[in-house]
């Protein structure tokens, strides 16, 4: 079954130090893959996204991600977090054939510790 | 540009009561939809729409209603509320419908916090 997985719950960082948050998707070919970011009381922002070509993606805010086709991985990274980056983010993909539907994971947690 | 407006932000029921959630956007997307994010669940599909006159279900549509008769609205009813629908409610939006857009961007709402008591 197609699917998205985020393993990661909640994850605590201090400020300054490297981010990584995962997102793993379960389909037979590539999907087109997003990441979003929901800062508390607000509605989804658009981060990045990959369809094809380069596998690491540049987004907003200083976050990018990599396409890693033997992992089905597309994990986040920022090299150095600030508190702002305090927020909920989600993986969310959408598979060929499937029109314009997101399937999202479930979400990851972020706590910026200063 | 607005966006995608929703309205309430927030919205208290009693069991059995109906409401509809509003939705519009001022961006001419043909692509709209509703999506319901639970604790730990993410965001689920309920409905959506590729044109104005075309709804179909998406992964939760049990217990929800939809209509297109305009590009730029998509209401939501719920027409005997029920405490499992106490949730946070998102529509979106995005430029591709009939015409394909599965890379199209989607924009989201501010959302609608829904309880029923």
């Amino acid at each position: 079954a197609q699917s998205v997985t985020q393993p990661d719950i909640h994850i605590t960082v201090s400020e300054g130090a490297s981010l990584e948050l995962r997102c793993n998707y379960s389909y037979g070919a590539t999907p087109y893959l997003f990441w979003y970011v929901q800062s508390p009381g607000q509605g989804l922002q658009l981060l990045l996204k990959y369809f094809s070509g380069d596998t690491l993606v540049q987004g907003i805010k200083g976050f990018e991600a990599e396409f890693k086709r033997s992992q089905s991985s597309f994990n986040l990274r920022k090299p150095s977090v600030h508190w702002s980056d305090a927020a909920e983010y989600f993986c969310a993909v959408v598979f060929t054939g499937g029109g314009n539907k997101l399937t999202f994971g479930t979400g990851t947690q972020l706590k910026v510790e200063l | 540009n607005a966006g995608v407006t929703q309205t309430p932000k927030f919205q208290v029921l009693k069991t059995g009561q109906s409401m509809t959630l509003q939705c519009a956007q001022d961006m001419n997307h043909e692509y709209m939809s509703w999506y319901r994010q639970d604790p730990g669940m993410g965001l689920r599909l309920i409905h959506y729409s590729v044109g104005a006159g075309i709804t179909d279900q998406g992964e939760v549509p049990n217990g929800y209603n939809v209509s297109r008769s305009t590009t730029e609205d998509f209401p939501l009813r719920l027409l005997s509320a029920a405490p499992s629908q106490t949730s946070v409610y998102f529509c979106a939006s995005s430029y591709g419908g009939t015409s394909g857009g599965a890379r199209d961007i989607q924009y989201f709402g501010a959302g609608t916090r829904l309880s029923v008591l």
